[in-house]
């Protein structure tokens, strides 16, 4: 079984632009979220996504938002990007609800503005 | 939200002995209580997760240990091996198989052999 992919691995930015991650989950998983990890503040809960929807969102700005796509894909978009929004970018994906799952995560996007 | 400290941030330990690894939590709802352990350069991977109404679970030489009163819960680590340095990072949730996850900040273990 696949595991989570995501694209690109890399991106370089510049201040002001807008860029999108793409995340495609475990067959079966419908529900993604996205985390933001730095250094400085660890791993992040941007927000998650549920059957297209919605379902639970972190503390970020508006400028970060998401979808999700009926074949549980998701892509999140970041606009108007800041330096501090340079970080690795996780998506995981779970079963959420049935004892025993857990959430898979993806190898991240890393995202360098300059 | 959910807030999750984690202590301590670096810890050093001979191989063969044992680490800790302390967290606690502020929301008395959350009932779901993951690790995560990540090797450089590599992908947050499951390595235990305690539900609220166990106490106590082991995995071979990974034990998690709850406390519902007192909102914390620890990771203890025996025996330890040069292939469990990592970054650890406790996590809580509402939900069980969550993915909404809130983590504390992580904590870098060494082990020297």
């Amino acid at each position: 079984k696949a595991g989570v992919t995501q694209t690109p691995r890399y991106l370089i930015k510049t201040r002001g632009q807008q860029v999108t991650l793409s995340c495609s989950p475990i067959s079966g998983h419908r529900s993604v979220s996205w985390y933001q990890q730095t250094p400085g503040q660890g791993l992040q809960f941007l927000f998650e996504y549920f059957s297209e929807t919605q379902r639970n969102k972190g503390n970020f700005p508006g400028r970060f938002s998401g979808r999700q796509f009926s074949n549980s894909r998701s892509e999140m978009n970041v606009s108007t990007l800041e330096l501090g929004d340079s970080a690795l970018y996780l998506c995981a994906s779970s079963l959420v609800g049935v004892t025993g799952a857990e959430a898979f995560f993806g190898q991240g996007t890393r995202l360098t503005v300059v | 939200g959910e807030n999750v400290e984690q202590h301590p941030s670096t810890l050093s330990v001979q191989e063969g002995d044992s680490a800790v690894i302390k967290c606690t939590y502020s929301d008395s709802a959350s009932n779901y209580f993951p690790w995560y352990k990540q090797e450089l350069g590599k992908r947050p991977q499951l390595i235990i997760d305690i539900r609220s109404n166990v106490g106590e679970k082991k995995d071979q030489r990974i034990a998690v240990t709850l406390n519902k009163t007192a909102k914390h819960f620890s990771l203890h680590i025996t025996e330890t091996q040069p292939e469990d340095s990592a970054v650890y990072f406790c996590a809580a949730s509402l939900e069980t198989g969550a993915n909404n996850l809130f983590f504390g900040t992580g904590t870098r273990l060494t082990v020297i052999p």
